[in-house]
């Protein structure tokens, strides 16, 4: 059983929906993040929390607005959509945010992804 | 200039091959190092971290090289199973988001 779980696993929705995607880690992490994967591009980070303060935001459209309302869980809520936005969207966490002092690696643990197809 | 350089391959080896993958990074204050490995349609999964005096875990071995910024995952005698991409990630530095290659693509065939 993974540590992280994201539901739901695939979501097809028409650029006028509202929907949204949910996360939760049960691995007592203080840092949970939104990626997005696209065909042949790298991970592209989008959002960061630590602590259930966001600290990273990378130049994300406002029709993806993150919420963390514990260090336990994550959602992504998704509007006016663009087709350009379908993508795999992976949810991860790590124990802290960054590379801090006397952890060594901090290594972050992915949820098995939402498939998102905007139609 | 990328912050994390992958050959994307694919690489194409028969099963028992040994097969080597580089990946160099562009911040020389990085501060760990990691291979995820990812399966097709599935997540990014932590295969090992990379420490400076290079480790090994069974037929995988990675090293890291600070003075060229790059780091390498060698694995031995090849399995099918070991068919998918392989993800180099960096961590810059503190307070920093790791930074992904875009991955290379592996395919071990009988």
């Amino acid at each position: 059983e993974t540590g992280v779980t994201q539901t739901p696993r695939h979501l097809v929705m028409g650029m006028t929906n509202k929907k949204s995607l949910k996360c939760e880690q049960h691995l007592g992490h203080n840092a949970m993040y939104w990626y997005k994967q696209s065909a042949k591009k790298p991970l592209e980070l989008m959002f960061v929390y630590s602590l259930e303060e966001r600290v990273e935001n990378n130049s994300v459209p406002s029709r993806f607005s993150p919420e963390c309302p514990n260090s336990s869980h994550l959602f992504l809520h998704l509007h006016t959509l663009q087709p350009e936005d379908s993508a795999l969207y992976l949810c991860a966490s790590s124990q802290v945010w960054g590379s801090a002092p006397g952890v060594t690696g901090n290594t972050i643990y992915f949820g098995e992804g939402s498939w998102l197809t905007v139609v | 200039r990328k912050e994390v350089e992958q050959d994307p391959g694919p690489f194409n080896v028969p099963e028992g091959a040994t097969v080597a993958f580089n990946c160099t990074y562009s911040n020389s204050a990085s501060q760990s190092f990691f291979w995820y490995r990812q399966d097709c349609r599935k997540e990014p999964k932590l295969l090992m971290s990379v420490y400076s005096s290079g480790n090994e875990d069974g037929r995988f071995t990675a090293q890291l090289n600070r003075a060229s910024q790059y780091i390498s995952l060698l694995i031995r005698d090849s399995k099918l199973s070991d068919s998918a991409t392989y993800l180099c990630v960096v961590n810059p530095s503190p307070g920093y988001a790791l930074n992904f290659g875009k991955g290379t693509s592996l395919l071990v065939t009988p």
